[in-house]
């Protein structure tokens, strides 16, 4: 158990739904990643927050949209959602991940959302 | 962009064999790098990690893996594997810059260990 939590493990839903997806960070860690793994792409990454403000922007699709909490936790709102949005999604979160973070900055990840859009 | 390139899609191997999964990266500058596994049906886990110093680490579950600058790569080892090593292994690299802490993946690996 990495002390990541993520809820919920399993979503299934219909195209051009809404979903979001939760995440609790590590007791004390401040930045908070999103992560996707699917079997064309591989493992993605998405977004990154720290200390409430989004520090990184990877391949995210504008129909994605994330936000961290000022109790640290995050949301991964999808929306519009097509046949190609099925896959895991995976937060990890890692003490520091600023600007200027220590070299030793690790991430732990969570035990990931498998969303399934039929 | 720094790129993770994993050469093995799938190994198979015997009980007790040794295992070295190869792991190459591409960037010019400093990196800090990760090897993470994932069992069936559950989350990446870490197995170790390299920042500076020796360039042989030590990780989890008797695996090791070795930093070789020159040749931009990150070998992972295990001398004698075991079936519960089945797995997939994904080496991953972050780089110190101003543009936040994001791991990049390599593919992956699929690891079968026979009984």
């Amino acid at each position: 158990d990495s002390g990541v939590t993520q809820t919920p493990k399993h979503l299934i839903t219909a195209t051009g739904q809404r979903v979001t997806l939760r995440c609790s960070p590590r007791s004390g860690d401040l930045s908070v990643y999103w992560y996707q793994q699917s079997l064309d792409q591989g493992l993605q990454f998405l977004i990154q927050y720290y200390n409430g403000e989004e520090r990184a922007k990877g391949n995210i699709l504008e129909r994605f949209s994330a936000q961290q909490f000022p109790d640290l936790h995050s949301e991964l709102n999808l929306s519009s959602l097509e046949l190609g949005d099925s896959a895991l999604y995976f937060c990890a979160s890692s003490p520091h991940g600023g600007g200027r973070a220590p070299r030793t900055d690790t991430q732990y990840f969570g035990p990931g959302t498998r969303l399934t859009v039929l | 962009a720094q790129s993770v390139s994993q050469h093995n899609h799938h190994v198979i191997l015997s009980e007790a064999a040794s295992l070295e999964l190869g792991c190459n990266y591409s960037y010019g500058g400093t990196v800090n790098l990760f090897w993470y596994v994932q069992y069936p049906g559950q989350h990446l886990q870490l197995l170790l990690k390299y920042f500076s110093g020796d360039p042989l680490v030590k990780g989890i579950k008797g695996f090791e893996a070795e930093f070789i600058k020159s040749k931009f790569s990150f070998n992972l080892r295990k001398p004698s594997v075991q079936w519960s090593d089945t797995a997939e292994y994904f080496c991953a690299v972050t780089i110190n810059n101003n543009a936040g802490n994001m791991l990049t993946f390599g593919g992956g690996t699929r690891l079968m260990v026979k009984p």
